[in-house]
C-alpha cells in the first residue's frame, strides 16, 4: 500500500520562510505532488516532483529525495493568505495502475 | 474555477437512504477521481476512472459504487447511508490516467442525519 506522513500543524510569522516535510512509503514511485486547500475550499495543485531536486514556482519550492522517500514544500515571504492546509500526495503503483494517495495534511497558520 | 463541476453542493439525508453525486470533468480530461474528506482528515482515495473504465480502486466501501459515462461525466452512488458517511466528497479530473496535476471540483458536502 501507500502511506504518507506530514506534520499536522505549523505556525509561522508573516514574511518568514516555512518548510513542510513529507515522508512516504509506496511501491513503484512515480512522483510527489503538493496541494493547497483553504478552509471550505477545494484542493489546488501547487507542484510536482518526479526527479530528485528542487522545483521552484514563485514563492513556493518543492524538493524531492527519492532515495530517502522524502520531500518538502518551502514557502517563502509568507503572506496571511498562505494560511491553509497543505497536502503531499504520492503517485505510486497499485494493482498494475497508478494511484494518487494524499497525506493527512499540514495546517499552516501564518501570524502577523 | 478549476473547470470541474460537482452537483449538488450540499446534500442532507437520513440513514439508510441512497444518494447520487455527480461530477463533470474539465473539458478534454479523460480521467476522473473520487475522494472522501471527513472533518480534519486527509483526502481518502475512493476510485478512479479513465475514459469510461475503472482504473484504480482505493478504500471504497461495498455500499458505494461509481461509473463514468460515455460523455465522461461520473456519478458516485452511496447507499445504505450511515452517520459515518457524512463527509465532503471531491471529484477531480486530469488529462489522462497518469497526469500529475489533478483539478478538483468544489465538492459535495453530505450530511447523514
Amino acid at each position: 500500500g501507500q502511506s504518507l506522513e506530514q506534520p499536522s500543524e505549523v505556525t509561522a510569522v508573516e514574511g518568514a520562510i516555512v518548510q513542510i516535510n513529507c515522508t512516504y512509503q509506496t511501491s513503484g514511485f512515480y512522483g510527489l505532488s503538493w496541494y493547497q486547500q483553504h478552509d471550505g475550499g477545494a484542493p489546488t495543485f501547487l507542484s510536482y516532483n518526479a526527479l530528485d531536486g528542487l522545483e521552484e514556482t514563485g514563492r513556493f519550492s518543492s524538493f524531492l529525495s527519492r532515495s530517502d522517500s522524502y520531500g518538502y514544500l518551502l514557502l517563502q515571504e509568507l503572506q496571511m493568505k498562505d494560511s491553509a492546509s497543505y497536502f503531499c500526495a504520492v503517485r505510486g503503483a497499485s494493482g498494475g495502475y497508478q494511484k494518487v494517495t494524499f497525506g493527512t495534511g499540514t495546517k499552516l497558520q501564518v501570524i502577523p | 474555477d478549476s473547470g470541474v463541476t460537482q452537483t449538488p453542493k450540499h446534500l442532507i439525508t437520513a440513514t439508510g437512504q441512497r444518494v447520487t453525486l455527480r461530477c463533470s470533468p474539465r473539458s478534454g480530461d479523460l480521467s476522473v477521481y473520487w475522494y472522501q474528506q471527513s472533518l480534519d482528515q486527509g483526502l481518502q482515495f475512493l476510485i478512479q476512472y479513465y475514459n469510461g473504465e475503472e482504473r484504480a480502486k482505493g478504500n471504497i466501501l461495498e455500499r458505494f459504487s461509481a461509473q463514468q459515462f460515455p460523455d465522461l461525466h461520473s456519478e458516485l452512488n452511496l447507499s445504505s447511508l450511515e452517520l459515518g458517511d457524512s463527509a465532503l466528497y471531491f471529484c477531480a479530473s486530469s488529462e489522462d490516467a497518469t497526469n500529475e496535476k489533478l483539478f478538483f471540483g468544489s465538492g459535495t458536502q453530505l450530511s447523514v442525519l
